[in-house]
């Protein structure tokens, strides 16, 4: 069993759409999570970053987490087209540095104009 | 600030074949870490550098091995090339003091014949 699991969907929404993107695992020693937007034929970039449970906004994006259920979210309002791109869930485990990075495998969101 | 860079972009190889990647990291930043990246597995850490010494390791076999130098560039290096080998290869790279923060380069794609 993974230690991050991601809904691969593909996931296909109207321009317009809130999105719902949502990761689980399993190890409660996961104490940091971030949200990674990555384009075709690029590397991810880093959308947001939480460390405590409950929301976090930034312009359209929410990021949540739910540690008690071991459960992250990100929401996108009013999607754009611009924000079809893969989006990958990262987690940093309190017993290993900072630099090692724990991947779900990325929900495809296509955002239809 | 220039971003992260990888050299090359693209590169075909044949199998039991070595290859080397190159990373140059955002000036400042003296953390680089690689990642694996394939449709079926996701992103996969493989190791991490700082001040030129490995300071954390993914599970990969030890065909994989990396360096960095005096200057925080990086390089990785795959010995006797399998199949399975074909990936985007991704660098990222973080300040000393927040290296969960992770700033990606666009990665080399590498196939193997």
């Amino acid at each position: 069993q993974k230690e991050v699991e991601q809904d691969p969907g593909p996931l296909s929404v109207p321009e317009g759409a809130i999105v719902s993107l949502n990761c689980t695992y399993s190890n409660s020693a996961f104490q940091y999570f971030m949200w990674y937007r990555q384009y075709s034929r690029k590397g991810p970039e880093l959308l947001m970053y939480t460390y405590s449970s409950g929301n976090k906004e930034d312009g359209r994006f929410t990021a949540q987490v739910d540690k008690s259920s071991k459960y992250i979210s990100l929401f996108i309002r009013d999607s754009q087209p611009s924000d079809s791109a893969t989006y990958l869930c990262a987690m940093v485990h309190l017993e290993t540095s900072g630099s090692r990075l724990t991947f779900g495998e990325g929900t495809q969101l296509t955002v239809n104009p | 600030k220039a971003g992260v860079t990888q050299t090359p972009r693209y590169l075909i190889k044949t199998r039991g074949q070595q290859v080397t990647l190159s990373c140059s990291p955002i000036s400042g930043h003296r953390s680089v870490s690689w990642y694996q990246q394939t449709p079926g597995q996701g992103l996969q850490f493989l190791f991490e550098y700082f001040s030129e010494t490995q300071r954390n390791k993914g599970n990969f076999p030890g065909r994989f091995s990396g360096r960095q130098f005096s200057n925080s560039r990086s390089e990785m290096n795959v010995s006797t090339l399998e199949l399975g080998d074909s990936a985007l290869y991704l660098c990222a790279s973080s300040l000393p003091t927040t290296t969960d923060t992770q700033y990606f380069g666009p990665g080399t794609r590498l196939t193997v014949l």
